[in-house]
Formats: structure tokens, C-alpha cells, sequence
């Protein structure tokens, strides 16, 4: 099926270990993002590439680091777990119609991460 | 304050039951998207609204841009309507989405 995908689905990191989520979406979206949701919070903005070749912080960026790899491809990477990133994360992408206008935002099915 | 406000934070409901879930917003905005996000963790975007009234199946939103407010009904709740649902607004026609807290909803056979 055509959306967005992650992966992994689960993981469990010791505290300092790195890791990178994937993601790709093959509905030739502009604009993807990164997200973390935790319990009593809204989903909180990570990162996000407008663009192929741009990537901008969001609210939560620290101990973040994204790839925006192709148009299809958008990776965040953890370069060194702490338990505060124990979250689960969703990466997003929506179409930019010609005004540069974003809508028609899908989102993947998550990664639920556990740092210990 | 949060940008953005739910109510209620969770709801439970009989069977059949006319829902009403609502969000009130204090920026301007482009445009209002109502999401659903099932017990299995994925989101689904239900809505997008810049303006007046939007219907899909026995789901409806609308929003009021004056008074910085937006309802979501579902008819007939059934079940399977059982799920967190997820008010978000967007800034100006580049902006990122900032999220409600979302509304728990139940619905009991």
C-alpha cells in the first residue's frame, strides 16, 4: 500500500548507544517530518525537510539529528540515547501544491523507543 | 497555555450515541485538521478545514474561523469509532502543524 513507512517498529537502546529510524514515502511528498509523541503531550515537531536538500528544527531538536536522503527518504538519527528520548515517533509527509502550500499530511505507523 | 485546547479529554459513549468533541485555537491559522489515532498506534488524517463544514461516512467537523473554534460529530458511534482523535492547526500556508492533546473517546456496545 502507498504512504509512509518506518522502520523500526520497537526498540530498545541502552543509554548512549546511537541509532537512526527510517523512513520513505512513495507519494512523491515534499515535505516530510519527524515527530515524538509522549503520554499527556501533543505530538511534538522534531525536525522537518520542506524540501529535498533542506532539513529545519522544530520544537524538540536536541539530541536529533535528521537525513533527508532523497525526495523519498527522511532519517532521524540518535546519536547518543538518553532515557528522555523514550518516546514514540512518527514521521509524516504531506504534498506542497504550487503556492508551496502544505496539506494531505499521511503519517507512519510509528516507533515505539525505549531507552533504558 | 497550550496554542491548542481539546474537550473533553476522554469520553466515554453508548453504542449509537451523537459524539461531539471539540477544539478551540488561539492563533491564526490556514487550516484545522481533525486526525484519528487507533489503540495500534497509527494516525489516520480524518479533516482538513480552512472554512465551514466538512462530511465524510457519519463523521462531520466544522470550524468557526471568528470564534476560533472546531467541533468534530460522529453519528451513530459505534465501537470501532473507539480512538484518540487529534485536533491540529496549521500557521500561514508553509507552517507546521501544532497538535492538540488529543480526545480519548470510548464507545461501549
Amino acid at each position: 500500500n502507498a504512504g509512509v513507512t518506518q522502520t523500526p517498529k520497537f526498540q530498545v537502546l541502552k543509554t548512549g548507544q546511537s541509532m537512526t529510524l527510517q523512513c520513505a514515502q512513495d507519494m512523491n511528498h515534499n515535505s516530510m517530518y519527524w515527530y515524538r509523541q509522549d503520554p499527556g503531550m501533543g505530538l511534538r515537531l522534531i525536525y522537518y525537510s520542506a524540501s529535498e536538500g533542506t532539513t529545519d528544527k522544530g520544537e524538540v531538536p536536541n539530541g536529533y539529528n535528521v537525513s533527508r536522503l532523497n525526495k523519498r527518504e527522511f532519517s532521524l538519527r540518535l546519536e547518543s540515547a538518553a532515557p528522555s528520548q523514550t518516546s514514540v515517533y512518527f514521521c509524516a509527509s504531506s504534498r506542497t501544491d504550487g503556492q508551496g502550500a502544505n496539506y494531505g499530511y499521511t503519517f507512519g505507523s510509528g516507533t515505539r523507543l525505549t531507552v533504558v | 497555555k497550550n496554542e491548542v485546547e481539546q474537550s473533553p479529554q476522554n469520553l466515554t459513549a453508548q453504542e449509537g450515541e451523537f459524539i461531539t468533541i471539540n477544539c478551540s485555537y488561539s492563533v491564526g491559522i490556514s487550516a484545522l485538521h481533525w486526525l484519528q489515532q487507533h489503540p495500534g498506534g497509527g494516525i489516520v488524517s480524518l479533516f482538513m478545514l480552512s472554512s465551514g463544514k466538512k462530511k465524510h461516512g457519519r463523521l462531520i467537523a466544522t470550524i468557526n474561523i471568528q470564534e476560533k473554534h472546531s467541533s468534530l460529530h460522529i453519528t451513530a458511534s459505534h465501537p470501532r469509532d473507539s480512538a484518540v482523535y487529534i485536533c491540529a492547526v496549521k500557521r500561514g500556508s508553509q507552517g507546521n502543524l501544532i497538535f492538540g492533546k488529543g480526545t480519548k473517546l470510548s464507545v461501549k456496545p
